[in-house]
């Protein structure tokens, strides 16, 4: 089984400082990972993926994100937050041995930037 | 290019009633999946396809059917709804070679 841990319901952060989102996932092979960002009464839109290779990996509107494989975490981060990062942000994993086609989500971090 | 849509964005459903939910892409998807989503839940999968013909179960099935007759649509049935399946519902899609999910606008079903 694959799960993953969003322990954060909620994040705030003021607009110019720093931000981490955290993750933590469980599968039994290797882990292929990624985050989401959802907006009010929109779809999942994709940010970044880790599949192999770095531990550090980029993504769109300038956020990162670190593979942690003895922690078995993946925290998203950004060096300076915006207003506009104002979301809902989803961790999700697939267990990549085995042709497992299954993509869990975690229960998602609600981000407030205050300006 | 539509991408992945959905229909209908809303419905409102008496108890017992059925419907199906229909997902339609344009992006040649081998993979499609369904997802509700509910506060405090995350998203959770309900059913998925590998491909045309093939369907599977996931986290939380029971309730629901699905069917992908054709490649491009994956469809998903609730043959009597209960005020349980009241969420917002999304579809997503992807290639075999690519890991990135392509997700529709979402389908808020409200059961009474």
């Amino acid at each position: 089984a694959q799960s993953v841990a969003q322990p954060e319901d909620q994040v705030n952060v003021a607009e110019g400082n720093p931000l981490t989102v955290k993750c933590t996932y469980s599968v039994s092979g290797n882990p292929y990972l990624f985050w989401y960002v959802q907006y009010p009464n929109r779809g999942l839109q994709f940010l970044l993926k880790y599949i192999t290779g770095d531990n550090l990996v980029k993504g769109s509107y300038g956020f990162e994100a670190e593979f942690n494989k003895s922690q078995t975490s993946f925290h998203l981060k950004k060096p300076s937050a915006l207003v506009s990062d104002s979301a809902l942000y989803f961790c999700a994993v697939r267990d990549s041995s085995g042709g497992y086609q299954k993509v869990t989500f975690g229960i998602g971090t609600k981000l407030q930037v205050i300006p | 290019n539509a991408g992945v849509t959905q229909t209908p964005k809303f419905r409102v459903l008496k108890t017992g009633q059925s419907m199906t939910l229909l997902c339609a892409q344009d992006m040649n998807h081998e993979y499609m999946y369904w997802y509700r989503q509910d506060p405090g839940m995350g998203l959770r999968l309900i059913h998925y396809s590998v491909g045309e013909g093939t369907t599977a179960k996931g986290e939380v099935p029971d309730g629901y059917n699905v069917s992908r007759l054709k490649k491009q649509n994956f469809l998903l049935g609730l043959e009597s709804a209960a005020p349980s399946q009241t969420s917002v519902y999304f579809c997503a899609g992807r290639r075999y070679n690519n890991e990135k999910l392509f997700f529709g606008s979402g389908t808020q079903l409200s059961v009474l």
